[in-house]
């Protein structure tokens, strides 16, 4: 069974960091593309960046760009996402989601971790 | 950046009636596109890929089309479990785009 599950949110400061994780399990994480989404309150779903298996390719949305790094551990099967200079419209729900197979999208999600920027 | 534009913002509808949910992309995204079922507290579930390939485990009940700009997703036969915010997605190019996303209620 896939599995995404989710670790690293919580409160911080504006300027703040965070590094956020995702442990997949139940797949050959080494062979899909991986992403993070994140929902601010009461807004729609936001994609905010991807990772070719390899690492060598990575794309994020632009309001992010510098400020948030999306990395992974193939050997420890885990997703990063490094968040730095936080603020206050980065709060939000951070989903962690494979990108399927083929012209499969995100496929398998993870529950999500709550980020909260705040003084 | 591709446009995701969705309609109705609000659809509300009777258990066991149909629905039918739109997505216009503000440039051709081919038949990149993906729906998504979300409910409060629970991950998102992708409904349709490919613009009208069921994912795995998807209820017949829940059919996509379109290809190029217009793409519609369309539920038959309402359950309550369908009661949800839907989205569309592109994934022809980056930025991946959602759609603002559709509140299916109950009438």
């Amino acid at each position: 069974e896939v599995q995404l599950v989710e670790s690293g949110g919580g409160l911080v400061q504006p300027g703040g960091s965070l590094r956020l994780s995702c442990a997949a399990s139940g797949f050959t994480f080494s062979r899909y593309w991986m992403a993070w989404v994140r929902q601010a309150p009461g807004k729609g779903l936001e994609w905010v960046a991807s990772i070719r298996e390899d690492s060598i390719e990575r794309y994020s949305v632009d309001s992010v760009t510098g400020r948030f790094t999306i990395s992974r551990d193939n050997a420890q099967n885990s997703l990063y996402l490094e968040i730095n200079s936080l603020r206050a419209e980065d709060t939000a729900v951070y989903y962690c989601a494979r990108d399927g197979p083929g012209i499969v999208e995100f496929d398998y999600w993870g529950q999500g971790a709550l980020v909260t920027v705040s003084s | 950046e591709i446009v995701m534009t969705q309609s109705p913002a609000i659809l509300s509808v009777s258990p066991g009636e149909g629905a039918t949910l739109s997505c216009r992309a503000s440039q051709s995204v081919s038949s990149n596109l993906a729906w998504y079922q979300h409910k409060p507290g629970q991950a998102p579930r992708l409904l349709i890929y490919g613009a009208s390939t069921r994912a795995t485990g998807i209820p017949a009940r829940f059919s996509g089309s379109g290809s190029g700009t217009e793409f519609t997703l369309t539920i038959s036969s309402l359950q309550s479990e369908d009661f949800a915010v839907y989205y569309c997605q592109h994934y022809k190019n980056w930025p991946r785009t959602f759609g603002r996303g559709t509140t299916l209620e109950i009438k």
